[in-house]
């Protein structure tokens, strides 16, 4: 299984700022992209799809790149509450839809 | 829609017994489900792939005969730690993704916290 590529962080930045992330995936044939957020102790919990052409929801933007074969993360006007651990996750091809996590990037928001 | 159930939440147990996990998909058929293990600050580490019917695929690492999973209906599979031992302490958690999605996203579970004393 090819493997996904996070800065695992932590990014730490003042409230009201716009962050950005980056995940990288090694397998070209890769179907699928995700965002999932996980806070401490608990369960990872989706956060949105990335579609080939964008898609945003409230503050947060999600790109894909395939031919440089990344997915970005985008926040805007960053809240104490948006810190987390932020999951980046790759549908693998061939039917079998195994999900491999990028080992996460630890965002801090801080007043 | 699209709700798994895990329990127990945690559990503590002595060295040398088993504990039985379970994940429940309350709204939707899974014909597949995902068992991952998360140590403190590290990421989550897929331990199997459990299969409606048939058995369990385990990656790479990951011992067979201590982990036994069960999927024995479209909306449970059972992850059982047996001989349990301290350094199996973990967070262990469960997904699965809607047989009927096409590319949708994973429900997780609340997670399972082992401790083993």
């Amino acid at each position: 299984r090819k493997e996904v590529e996070q800065d695992p962080g932590p990014f730490n930045v003042p409230e009201g700022a716009t962050v950005a992330f980056n995940c990288t995936y090694s397998n070209s044939a890769s179907q699928s992209f995700f965002w999932y957020r996980q806070d401490c102790r608990k369960e990872p919990k989706l956060l949105m799809s990335v579609y080939s052409s964008g898609n945003e929801d409230g503050r947060f933007t999600a790109q894909l790149n395939r031919a440089s074969q990344y997915i970005s993360l985008l926040i805007r006007d960053s809240k104490l509450s948006d810190s987390a651990t932020y999951l980046c996750v790759v549908n693998e091809s061939g039917g079998s839809y195994i999900p491999t996590f990028g080992r996460g990037t630890s965002l801090i928001v801080h007043p | 829609g699209a709700v798994v159930s895990q329990h127990p939440s945690w559990v503590i147990c002595k060295s040398g017994t088993s504990v039985k996990i379970e994940c429940r998909s309350l709204d939707f058929q899974a014909t597949t489900m995902f068992w991952y293990r998360q140590f403190p600050k590290q990421s989550l580490m897929l331990m199997a792939t459990s299969n409606e019917g048939s058995k369990a695929t385990y990656e790479q690492g990951v011992e067979k005969d201590k982990f036994l999973i069960n999927h024995a209906s479209l909306t449970l599979s059972t992850l059982t730690v047996t001989s349990a031992h301290p350094e199996d302490s973990s967070f262990y958690i469960c997904s699965a993704r809607p047989t009927a999605r096409g590319f949708g996203g994973y429900t997780f579970g609340s997670g399972t916290r082992l401790t083993v004393v």
